[in-house]
């Protein structure tokens, strides 16, 4: 059964930084890119950042430069490190497995861990 | 970036009836879009991807049409699980977007 769990996720201040892990099981991990996708309270779906399975990475505007994407095939876990937070920042995040290489659709989500940014 | 516009935002039915849900893109993404379901306080499901194929699980009620700019989500037939807020997104090109979601509840 494919299962993702985040976790890293709680209050910090406007400037501070947070890393969320994603821990995947029950699929070969380094054989499917992997995304983050957050939702603002009340809010709709923004996907943020993907990384491939050779590490290549994409930013949405609004977190490039601040946020940074990684994974460790050997650990089965994806990571986001997120730095300069502000309270636009503030949302869960979910990190979504790509269906395949070919086909890039998010077809497994995890729970989400909310992040809040505020003093 | 491509934007979605979801219509309309809310959907009022009863189950049992027909729901059609409207996405249009701003350019065309070709067929590479997809649909998920949310309900609240869990994540987004996937639905249908590459406009019309259902996702693994996925009930006959529900089904994908449209290419370029213009998609159609149809439920068939209400069910009661089935009221939730509805997402389009593409892939077409990065960033993937989402529209802004169409809520469908109950009448």
């Amino acid at each position: 059964e494919v299962q993702l769990v985040e976790s890293g996720g709680g209050l910090v201040q406007p400037g501070g930084s947070l890393r969320l892990s994603c821990a995947a099981s029950g699929f070969i991990f380094s054989s499917h890119s992997m995304s983050w996708v957050r939702q603002a309270p009340g809010k709709g779906l923004e996907c943020i950042s993907f990384i491939s399975p050779t590490s290549n990475t994409y930013y949405a505007d609004s977190v490039k430069g601040r946020f940074t994407i990684s994974r460790d095939n050997a650990k089965n876990s994806l990571y986001l490190q997120m730095d300069s937070l502000t309270a636009e920042d503030t949302a869960v995040y979910y990190c979504a497995r790509d269906l395949s290489t070919v086909t890039r659709v998010f077809d497994y989500w995890g729970q989400g861990t909310l992040v809040t940014v505020s003093s | 970036e491509i934007v979605l516009t979801q219509s309309p935002a809310t959907l009022s039915l009863s189950p049992g009836e027909r729901a059609t849900l409207s996405c249009r893109a701003s350019q065309s993404v070709s067929s590479y879009l997809a649909w998920f379901q949310q309900k609240p306080g869990q994540a987004p499901r996937l639905l249908i991807y590459d406009a019309s194929n259902r996702a693994t699980g996925i009930p006959a009620r529900f089904s994908g049409s449209g290419s370029g700019t213009d998609f159609t989500l149809t439920i068939s037939s209400l069910e009661p699980e089935d009221f939730a807020v509805y997402y389009c997104q593409q892939r077409s090109n990065w960033p993937r977007t989402f529209g802004q979601g169409t809520k469908v509840e109950i009448k």
